[in-house]
């Protein structure tokens, strides 16, 4: 099983912001098999990013994924208001499927 | 567009067998090349894949939960189904199915108590 390890565990930022949120795995994920999600309180997640790179139908340009092997990186340019949210990585090339723990990033 | 609309009880007893349905709408569950996935979230915590089924009726299920789990598809009915057996507290969780990852299902609430 691939394990996700995100950090930090809380990101405390202002708006207008960057927002860099990292998420290394135990073992090397096939760069066409990492997704970042964005979820909100009593939402189901919502895709970003797939592919580690991909942006997904409807998300703004200021969201960015880069990586390969083990770490990854989803890059928000600046912070707008909605975007205060947990953000959650997932690798989806090797079974079992698995999830990072997230990381909050909160307004400061 | 294509929707998913999840059904089943909120409440399950200890030692019974946790039902959910999920119903695929605006679209066939037999189109494009899509797996299909259960994925719960227990309060407060991160999401855990439960497992997943192809429109063939193949299905991957995580270890963690494999002896216990049944993933199945219904093509005439357009939907996807779970079944979690011998459930405990520790499985109460928001449920959710999704389409790899990209449309995903409003989300259901299933507590165990007796």
């Amino acid at each position: 099983e691939i394990v996700l390890t995100q950090s930090p565990g809380t990101l405390s930022l202002s708006p207008g912001e960057r927002a860099t949120l990292s998420c290394r795995a135990s073992q090397s994920v096939s760069t066409y098999y990492l997704a970042w999600y964005q979820q909100k309180p009593g939402q189901a997640p919502r895709l970003l990013i797939y592919s580690a790179s991909s942006r997904a139908a409807g998300i703004p340009d200021r969201f960015s994924g880069s990586g390969s092997g083990t770490d990854f990186t989803l890059t928000i340019s600046r912070l707008e208001p909605e975007d205060f949210a947990v953000y959650f990585c997932q690798q989806y090339g090797s079974s079992p499927l698995t999830f990072g723990g997230g990381t909050k990033v909160e307004i400061k | 567009q294509v929707q998913l609309q999840q059904s089943g009880p909120g409440l399950v007893k200890p030692s019974q067998t946790l039902s959910l349905t999920c119903t695929v709408s605006g679209g066939s569950i037999s189109s494009g090349s899509y797996y299909w996935n259960w994925i719960r979230q227990p309060a407060g915590k991160g999401l855990e894949w439960i497992g997943r089924v192809y429109s063939n009726g193949n299905a991957e299920y995580n270890p963690s939960l494999r002896s216990r789990v049944t993933i199945s598809v219904d093509t005439s009915k357009n939907e996807f189904s779970l079944k979690l057996t011998s459930v405990t507290a520790a499985d109460t969780a928001v449920y959710y199915c999704a389409r790899r990852g990209d449309l995903w299902g409003q989300g259901t609430l299933v507590t165990v108590s007796s």
